[in-house]
């Protein structure tokens, strides 16, 4: 059964950074593309983030593309954001997911 | 970016009865390889988003066979034959054709 589990979200103050990461089993983690994916309070969704199974492919959203960083580790089944020059924008739980499943979010704070 | 356009936003529907949630696409989704890349999500109250229907119409496993998704091209739709106290949460269209990917608003989905 698919298990992913975030960490590293927090409150931090604009301009600031945070990492991101996500523990995954109970899938071969290497054979999958990973996302991340975030809900800003109250409101809906909006993919950020896209990694192939091997890393080669990348792509992100207009709206965090030259901030942030997504990356992954397949020796250790994790997947990795890297937030830079954060916005009180980018305040919303962030989601690692595998299209057939969805860790329980983390919420990361953009607030002075 | 493709615009996902979904409606209504609001469904009031009674237990037992049927609802029908449409999303439409700003252009086709359609990819090179013949498929049609639309996903459906539900999002409990309280909880991560989960897949229900991947590529228009295929369930996802566990998924109650109550839950059906339709449409072609730029029109789709997906229905619950009958609603039941479970179903109650927002619905939220995706489409994983073109780049970025991109969800509809969300369809919020309670008992009358």
């Amino acid at each position: 059964q698919v298990q992913l589990v975030e960490s590293g979200g927090g409150l931090v103050k604009p301009g600031g950074s945070l990492r991101l990461s996500c523990a995954a089993s109970g899938f071969t983690f290497s054979d999958y593309y990973m996302s991340w994916i975030r809900q800003a309070p109250g409101k809906g969704l909006e993919w950020v983030s896209y990694i192939s199974s091997s890393g080669s492919t990348i792509y992100y959203a207009d709206s965090v593309k030259g901030r942030f960083t997504i990356s992954r580790d397949n020796a250790k089944n994790s997947l990795y954001l890297q937030m830079n020059s954060l916005r009180a924008e980018d305040t919303a739980v962030y989601y690692c997911a595998l299209m057939t499943g969805w860790g329980q979010g983390t919420l990361v704070t953009v607030s002075s | 970016d493709v615009v996902m356009t979904q409606s209504p936003l609001s469904l009031p529907v009674t237990l037992g009865q049927p609802a029908s949630i449409s999303c439409r696409s700003s252009q086709s989704l359609v990819y090179s390889d013949g498929n049609t890349y639309l996903n459906w999500f539900q999002q409990r109250p309280g909880q991560s988003p989960r897949r229900l229907i991947y590529k228009v119409s295929n369930r996802d496993s566990g998924v109650p066979d109550r839950f059906s998704g339709s449409g072609s091209g730029t029109d789709f739709t997906l229905k619950i034959s009958r609603v039941e106290a479970e179903d109650v949460g927002v619905y939220y269209c995706m489409q994983g054709t073109h780049w970025p990917w991109t969800f509809g608003q969300g369809t919020k989905v309670e008992i009358k």
